[in-house]
């Protein structure tokens, strides 16, 4: 149980154009999906918290026009970075919480961009 | 708000050698500890976690942590480690208020020798 999936895993795009990354909850309806970023050899860090039907939190430092975040149901939250540079290459993970005390974890999406 | 530390990026430890991977931990009320391992180009995978019940937890894969506040640490153990332990491990903490988001250490890779 508690099963997260990432779509795609792997997408590389050309500088300028807009990438969707979607997060869903295969077997449990999440009350909150959080969005990591991970560069090489480092640590996750949080992007933004989403709750359903509601707008996401973001970090600071964290541009909520460029990483925009829709959390439409209970089971699936998107992240779409617009107008993507080079720099926004990166592992972007996703992670869903049912409302304990545990995240589960997506298998991450690797963003390149050209 | 709290924080995570984890002592030592790189860890490496023969076979069926003791593993020791050092977490301590700051936080202003009583925190929630998680151990997370990550294996090369996927997300992450809970091991253990830590929520104020017994101090000495048992996870997956014969991995366990001990929860000593008055050290604030959380170190994770393994008594023998297999090859199939070379991975990234993170630990996290939250706090049972608001998002209950993560905040991560900056991870230690362990290597297995044979």
């Amino acid at each position: 149980g508690a099963v997260v999936s990432q779509h795609p895993s792997r997408v590389i795009c050309k500088s300028g154009t807009s990438v969707k990354i979607e997060c869903r909850s295969l077997d449990f309806q999440a009350t909150t999906m959080f969005w990591y970023r991970q560069f090489p050899k480092q640590s996750l860090m949080l992007m933004a918290t989403s709750n359903e039907g509601s707008k996401a939190t973001y970090e600071q430092g964290v541009e909520k026009d460029k990483f925009l975040i829709n959390h439409a149901s209970l089971t699936l939250s998107t992240l779409t970075v617009t107008s993507a540079h080079p720099e926004d290459s990166s592992f972007y993970i996703c992670s869903a919480r049912t409302g304990g005390d545990t995240q589960y974890f997506g298998p991450g999406t690797r963003l390149t961009v050209l | 708000a709290q924080s995570v530390t984890q002592l030592g990026s790189h860890v490496s430890v023969s076979e069926g050698a003791l593993v020791l991977l050092r977490c301590n931990y700051s936080s202003s009320v009583p925190p929630y500890l998680f151990w997370y391992v990550q294996y090369p180009n996927q997300g992450l995978q809970l091991l253990l976690k830590y929520t104020s019940a017994a101090t000495l937890v048992k996870g997956i894969n014969g991995f366990e942590a001990e929860f000593k506040k008055s050290e604030t640490s959380f170190h994770l153990t393994k008594p023998s480690a297999h090859m199939s332990d070379a991975a990234e491990y993170f630990c996290a903490v939250s706090v049972d208020t608001g998002r209950r988001a993560l905040t991560f250490g900056s991870g230690t890779r362990l290597q297995v020798q044979p």
